[in-house]
């Protein structure tokens, strides 16, 4: 158990709708990292908050924002959904110091029918 | 910029042999490296990582991985697999100045253990 909890496990929805993926990161970490893996793009890194705030930003789509919370829960809210977005959706959390590494929840499946 | 090239997108292996999973790199600095393993419905977990000294590191389950800094490789090895370790392992850089935002992963090797 790598102590991030990511929900929900699955989601099934349609083009057009929205959804929010909700991650805790581990005790004590202040990063939350969210990263998309799919066939074809493989893991591909979206965004970072740290304490609340935005660190950076990868492969992120302007549809796709998220947030961090004061109690370091963050969400990723995706919007007008798409076929191409069916994903796994991973988040990850870490302590700063650059030797540390990411720790993974157990990523929410999305399928868009 | 880095990047990593995992050459093996399947690796079928009978239970007690060897395995070898191949990652090679390119980044104009200096990096970390990873190895991480997906069990299946699972998230990534941390295997082992490179960050300096013994060019030969040790990680979980068995498994060891060799920096060799002249041909950019950093292989992962286990000298007898079992069942439990059919996964997707993953091979993963990151510059010295750190940061998960700037870890760079491949694109993974399917281990297939069969008996």
């Amino acid at each position: 158990d790598s102590g991030v909890t990511q929900t929900p496990k699955h989601l099934i929805t349609a083009t057009g709708q929205r959804v929010t993926l909700r991650c805790s990161p581990r005790s004590g970490d202040l990063s939350v990292y969210w990263y998309q893996q799919s066939l074809d793009q493989g893991l591909q890194f979206l965004i970072q908050y740290y304490n609340g705030e935005e660190r950076a930003k990868g492969n992120i789509l302007e549809r796709f924002s998220a947030q961090q919370f004061p109690d370091l829960h963050s969400e990723l809210n995706l919007s007008s959904l798409e076929l191409g977005d069916s994903a796994l959706y991973f988040c990850a959390s870490r302590q700063e110091g650059k030797n540390s590494p990411l720790h993974f929840g157990n990523g929410t499946r999305l399928t868009v029918t | 910029a880095q990047s990593v090239t995992q050459l093996d997108s399947q690796v079928p292996v009978f239970e007690e042999a060897p395995v070898e999973l191949r990652c090679n790199y390119s980044s104009s600095v200096s990096v970390y490296l990873f190895w991480y393993v997906q069990y299946p419905n699972q998230g990534l977990q941390l295997l082992l990582k490179y960050l300096s000294g013994s060019t030969l590191v040790k990680g979980i389950n068995g498994f060891e991985a060799e920096f060799n800094k002249s041909q950019t490789s950093f292989h992962l090895r286990k000298p007898s697999v079992h069942i439990s370790d059919t996964a997707e392992y993953f091979c993963a850089v990151s510059p010295l100045t750190g940061g998960g935002n700037k870890l760079t992963f491949g694109t993974g090797t399917q281990l297939k253990v069969e008996l």
